[in-house]
């Protein structure tokens, strides 16, 4: 039944501060999308899960970023160090499991408004 | 690497009137592409998409895109546009089966967003 849910909706945070954003996927959706939507842009790929593995992080921008989903559902996005520029939405999708030659849509969360002061 | 470029940031039509929005893509081959529609405080929803086969494809509320090989655009279109379309737009494409089994299956790339605003 449920969409995918983000929690939470808004976090503000000081400069320095360590944060994490967490990701509900749709039940049964084994693969799981982090994107960055920066004010006025579209949503940038951060990572890819497909079940407990992370099988394309390219989108991280540094080593301050770290994903993790250890039982293959819930993922949480973890940001050290926080500084003014990681300000931006944090979108979650999530989508069935991957099946040779067919793509499955990505269902999207609202996201988390992150604001780094 | 694969590119998408909206031109146009915002659009303003008449309720009523029709729309076109650009999208322009950048990639080696023939990617999927997609249309998104954002709301204030909404997820991204999906309008429609093209894979292959008719190069025109029909979608959610109305809206349609043509897909054009020659011109690297996937246009979308709506013949009559409603006060509720007022949102963001945004064109993405996923590199397709020349890279399913790749590392990059089910990654988008999102154009930067046509924001809409309807007239009354």
């Amino acid at each position: 039944g449920a969409g995918v849910s983000q929690t939470p909706s808004n976090k503000v945070t000081e400069k320095g501060k360590y944060v994490e954003l967490r990701c509900d996927p749709i039940s049964g959706h084994t693969a799981l999308y982090w994107y960055r939507q920066s004010l006025g842009q579209g949503p940038e790929f951060l990572i890819y899960f497909q079940g407990t593995g992370a099988a394309d992080d390219s989108g991280l921008p540094n080593d301050r970023f770290f994903a993790v989903r250890p039982e293959g559902s819930v993922s949480t996005l973890k940001i050290q160090r926080t500084e003014r520029g990681d300000s931006a939405v944090y979108l979650c999708a999530s989508s069935q499991t991957r099946t040779s030659g067919i793509y499955n849509e990505q269902f999207f969360g609202p996201g988390t408004r992150l604001t780094v002061l | 690497a694969q590119s998408v470029t909206q031109p146009d940031i915002h659009i303003t039509v008449s309720e009523g009137a029709s729309l076109e929005l650009r999208c322009n893509y950048s990639y080696g081959a023939t990617p999927y592409l997609f249309w998104y529609v954002q709301s204030p405080g909404q997820g991204l929803q999906l309008l429609l998409k093209y894979f292959s086969g008719d190069t025109l494809v029909q979608g959610i509320k109305g809206f349609e895109a043509e897909f054009k090989r020659s011109q690297s655009s996937f246009n979308l279109r709506k013949p009559s546009v409603h006060w509720s379309d007022a949102a963001e737009y945004f064109c993405a494409v996923n590199p397709g089966l020349s890279n399913a089994g790749g590392t990059s299956y089910g990654k988008l790339t999102f154009g930067q967003g046509t924001i809409l605003t309807v007239h009354p």
